[in-house]
């Protein structure tokens, strides 16, 4: 199956900075992959996803790139605000995508004022 | 429109108890699926489904059952609770097995004792 690692675990930036946050795969046959963002004792929520066709998407001050050969993907967000401030999930679909999404372990992204 | 509704948000069991955490959802999603969050563990899939019928086991299956009988409903059963299910557990559908970004619900805090 599927092995997603994500880095850091911890992240804290300056407010108005900007934050990466990196991710890899195992499985060359993934071809989707979303990133959830956790606000404390709330349900992770999509806020972005690229598929293996695509090399980058944007959405406003956020924004996900992939590099299918390096099996890697990461998740940038600029201007960053207080609001940020979140545990934020990368995850692949293993496969046929049956086994359902394999999430990394997470980033705490900490907005320093 | 509710999207995924999960039942109770908090539940304390004794050891040994058995109980099912309901999950429903109304957007007509064929597939569902259950996972545990645990501190610095990320989302670990327990059991999913493909549609009403069909159950499948995740990552981490031992101690929970599942069935579904209908597409909108896909409850998760601790048969003997231990105090390693101590955990918070999601409830997530989707559309599609691929390229589509999970709906979560809002979850359930369990402790066991």
């Amino acid at each position: 199956g599927e092995n997603v690692e994500q880095h850091p675990s911890t992240l804290s930036v300056q407010e108005g900075d900007s934050a990466v946050i990196k991710c890899t795969y195992s499985d060359s046959a993934s071809n989707y992959f979303p990133w959830y963002k956790q606000e404390l004792g709330k349900r992770p929520q999509l806020i972005i996803d690229i598929r293996s066709n695509v090399g980058e998407k944007k959405d406003q001050r956020i924004a996900v790139t992939l590099n299918k050969t390096a099996k890697h993907f990461s998740l940038h967000i600029t201007e960053t605000q207080p609001e940020d401030s979140a545990v934020y999930f990368c995850a692949g679909v293993s496969g046929g995508g049956a086994d359902g999404l394999t999430f990394g372990k997470g980033t705490h992204l900490i907005i320093q004022p | 429109n509710a999207g995924v509704t999960q039942t109770p948000k908090f539940q304390v069991l004794k050891t040994g108890q058995s109980m099912t955490l309901q999950c429903a959802q109304d957007m007509n999603h064929e597939y569902m699926s259950w996972y545990r969050q645990d501190p610095g563990m990320g989302l670990r899939l327990i059991h999913y489904s493909v549609g009403a019928g069909i159950t499948d086991q995740g990552e981490v299956p031992n101690g929970y059952n599942v069935s579904r009988s209908t597409t909108e409903d896909f409850p998760l059963r601790l048969l003997s609770a231990a105090p390693s299910q101590t955990s918070v557990y999601f409830c997530a559908s989707s559309y599609s097995l691929l390229n589509y970004g999970y709906t979560f619900g809002s979850g359930t805090r369990l402790t066991v004792v």
